[in-house]
């Protein structure tokens, strides 16, 4: 079993929809989160980091932790062309040293 | 603020040629560095990362080596360039926090495309 699962997609919706991406995770010591998004050709960028559980939002952008289910989410509002990439999300703990463990990406694709 | 510098952005080169890839980071002191590969469809996967100057830990036997002879330098090598050595890769920098383990964010390079012909 992978530590980090994420749907790879593709993901196409129209311009203006609610977007929720979603990643689960097999290791309960994990407690700090986060979402890149990588457009094509670049290095993923950070959107959102977490620490432990709860809700935390950044203008369209909200990113969810629930350790119980050992589940993240990231929801994109009003969706626009310019959110056309991919989303990455990571994790890492304490007790993991160095590591940080990625999700292998969901290819999104926001149609005007 | 911190910022990430990463180059080449792209490289092509023969099979047996030499690689260095090279990746500076300014605002911060003491950071954790660390070169990915990124490949289609895999995810990300950790090459090398350091922890100081001198300090290289490797988690994948292969053709590549690293080194950090700065603080906030980080460069990525092969001697000998193979086909499979091709791919994108991804210098990145973390922030050791006080009297532990590196947690945290993490903040990536534009990236280095290579193709090894």
């Amino acid at each position: 079993q992978k530590e980090v699962e994420q749907d790879p997609g593709p993901l196409s919706v129209p311009e203006g929809a609610i977007v929720s991406l979603n990643c689960t995770y097999s290791n309960s010591a994990f407690q700090y989160f986060m979402w890149y998004r990588q457009y094509s050709r670049k290095g993923p960028e950070l959107l959102m980091y977490t620490y432990s559980s709860g809700n935390k939002e950044d203008g369209r952008f909200t990113a969810q932790v629930d350790k119980s289910s050992k589940y993240i989410s990231l929801f994109i509002r009003d969706s626009q062309p310019s959110d056309s990439a991919t989303y990455l999300c990571a994790m890492s703990a304490q007790n993991t040293g160095n590591q940080f463990y990625f999700g292998t990406g969901t290819s999104l694709t926001v149609i005007p | 603020s911190q910022t990430i510098h990463q180059w080449p952005a792209t490289l092509v080169q023969p099979v047996g040629s030499p690689l260095s890839l090279e990746c500076t980071v300014e605002g911060t002191s003491n950071p954790n560095l660390y070169w990915y590969r990124q490949a289609a469809g895999r995810g990300l996967q950790l090459l090398f990362y350091s922890v100081g100057i001198g300090q290289i830990s490797s988690e994948v036997p292969q053709n590549l080596s690293a080194s950090r002879p700065q603080d906030r330098q980080f460069i990525l090598s092969s001697k000998k360039l193979l086909l499979s050595d091709s791919g994108f890769y991804l210098c990145a920098w973390s922030v050791r926090l006080a009297g532990g383990p590196e947690t945290g964010e993490l903040f990536f390079g534009e990236g280095s495309r290579l193709t090894v012909l």
